[in-house]
């Protein structure tokens, strides 16, 4: 079965740093689909990117930007500047083929200190 | 346009009692699912559905059913509540596309005493 690895539980930073999410995925299917979404502290998830297994290309997105490596089974996101309101629960997941059965890993706490 | 809405947000239970939640979608959506949030965990898959009047099992299905009925309504029922069963309830539904992405509602708290 597919599984997902955040391996920072937590990560503190100062705003305006530069912070990266780990994210390492295991799958034996050549079709899956890798995403990212944000719990903050109000508690509704927000979702921020989907990527398919067919595409390697780094998205930037405003300060957001994801990089999908395959050869390294991994799909890290990095903030760049970041700042208080980025301060939330990061989940990185994993479904294989048929997109139902969505694996989620243990997220990471980010804090954004002022 | 409400999106997905869960009711209720907080429910009480005692071991052995039964509930069920319930999921709304306004979005047409086809796929629908129920998810559980512990502490320190992301979210786990209980059930999903592709459509009205079929279901699937998820990653930890024990200890709860679902029905589907009708498009827009997704039913988690807990026939006699544990304490492991205390937990964040989230459902989300989907319809494939670019994007592909899942819809979560708000959240069911739920704690079993």
């Amino acid at each position: 079965a597919q599984k997902v690895t955040q391996a920072q539980t937590e990560i503190s930073v100062v705003e305006k740093e530069d912070v990266t999410l780990d994210c390492v995925y295991e799958t034996r299917d050549t079709t899956y689909y890798l995403f990212w979404y944000k719990q903050p502290p109000s508690g509704e998830l927000v979702f921020l990117i989907r990527r398919n297994s067919f595409d390697e290309q780094n998205e930037i997105s405003g300060r957001y930007s994801w990089n999908f490596q395959k050869s390294t089974s991994s799909f890290n996101f990095t903030i760049t500047a970041s700042q208080v309101v980025d301060s939330a629960v990061y989940f990185c997941a994993l479904s294989e083929f048929d997109n139902n059965d969505m694996r989620f890993g243990a997220g990471t706490r980010l804090t954004v200190k002022p | 346009n409400a999106g997905v809405t869960q009711t209720p947000k907080f429910r009480v239970l005692k071991t052995g009692q039964s509930m069920t939640l319930l999921c709304a979608q306004d979005m047409n959506h086809e796929y629908m699912y129920w998810y559980r949030q512990d502490p320190g965990m992301g979210l786990r898959l209980i059930h999903y559905s592709v459509g009205e009047g079929t279901t699937a099992k998820g990653e930890v299905p024990d200890g709860y059913n679902v029905s589907r009925l009708k498009k827009q309504n997704f039913l988690l029922g807990l026939e006699s509540a544990a304490p492991s069963q205390t937990s964040v309830y989230f459902c989300a539904s989907r319809k494939p596309g670019v994007r592909d992405e899942q819809y979560f509602g708000p959240g069911t708290r739920l704690t079993v005493t």
